[in-house]
């Protein structure tokens, strides 16, 4: 079984300061791991994914990642926020092998973001 | 741009009627799923196709909900006798690639539908 925390829904920073964004997971087989932003009335897109390998993974629009085995943790930043990245972030798991690739999702977060 | 599509995007339906959703997926991609997400929650997991086959479905697709995938192209979600619980955001994404492999997945725009 896989699940998804993201503590705290909702996170409100300055334009220019840095975007913290938690996500911890369980799963009990090695995990693909995954950050979706969702703006409103709009499906999900992918902001990036973690595998194998380099542990620190770096998505669009200067996001970045890094995925802590010991902490199971796989928590998202980004060093200057902008106005633009007003939106909700999903974090999710699936499994690294078998099983149908189904995602798991956290809650999510709604970030916003201050002039 | 030929990313996912779904329609209709919005839904309003009267308590105890059916209703029916259609998603496109992108034209090559064999793997459809569906999701349904519900106010201040993520996308839960309902049902997945691979090709015209349906492979598995979550506890939350009770027996009112039925997903078809004819051929392995264009799937549609029905619910039947609608309850208020029913209301939320319908997901609709595909893949390709091959299984246990990270492709992603891509969404569509979701039909949020309302049961008043």
């Amino acid at each position: 079984a896989q699940s998804v925390t993201q503590l705290g829904s909702h996170v409100s920073v300055s334009e220019g300061a840095l975007v913290l964004l938690r996500c911890n997971y369980s799963s009990s087989v090695p995990p693909y791991l995954f950050w979706y932003v969702q703006y409103p009335n709009q499906g999900l897109q992918l902001l990036l994914k973690y595998t194998t390998g380099a542990t620190l993974v770096k998505g669009i629009n200067g996001f970045e990642a890094e995925f802590k085995k010991s902490e199971t943790s796989f928590h998202l930043t980004k060093p200057s926020a902008h106005m633009s990245d007003a939106a909700e972030y999903f974090c999710a798991v699936s499994a690294h092998t078998g099983a149908n690739s189904k995602l798991t999702f956290g809650k999510g977060i709604t970030l916003s973001v201050r002039p | 741009d030929t990313g996912v599509s779904q329609n209709p995007r919005h839904k309003i339906t009267k308590r105890g009627q059916n209703v029916t959703f259609r998603c496109d997926p992108i034209s090559e991609h064999n793997r459809l799923y569906w999701y349904r997400q519900t106010l201040g929650q993520g996308p839960e997991f309902l049902t997945y196709f691979q090709n015209e086959a349906q492979l598995e479905k979550s506890r939350l697709l009770s027996d009112r909900f039925s997903a078809e995938r004819p051929k392995g192209s264009f799937s549609t979600l029905e619910i039947q006798r609608t309850e208020q619980g029913d209301s939320a955001m319908y997901l609709c994404a595909s893949r390709g690639g091959r299984e246990g492999l990270p492709y992603e997945q891509y969404f569509g725009p979701g039909t949020r539908l309302t049961v008043t």
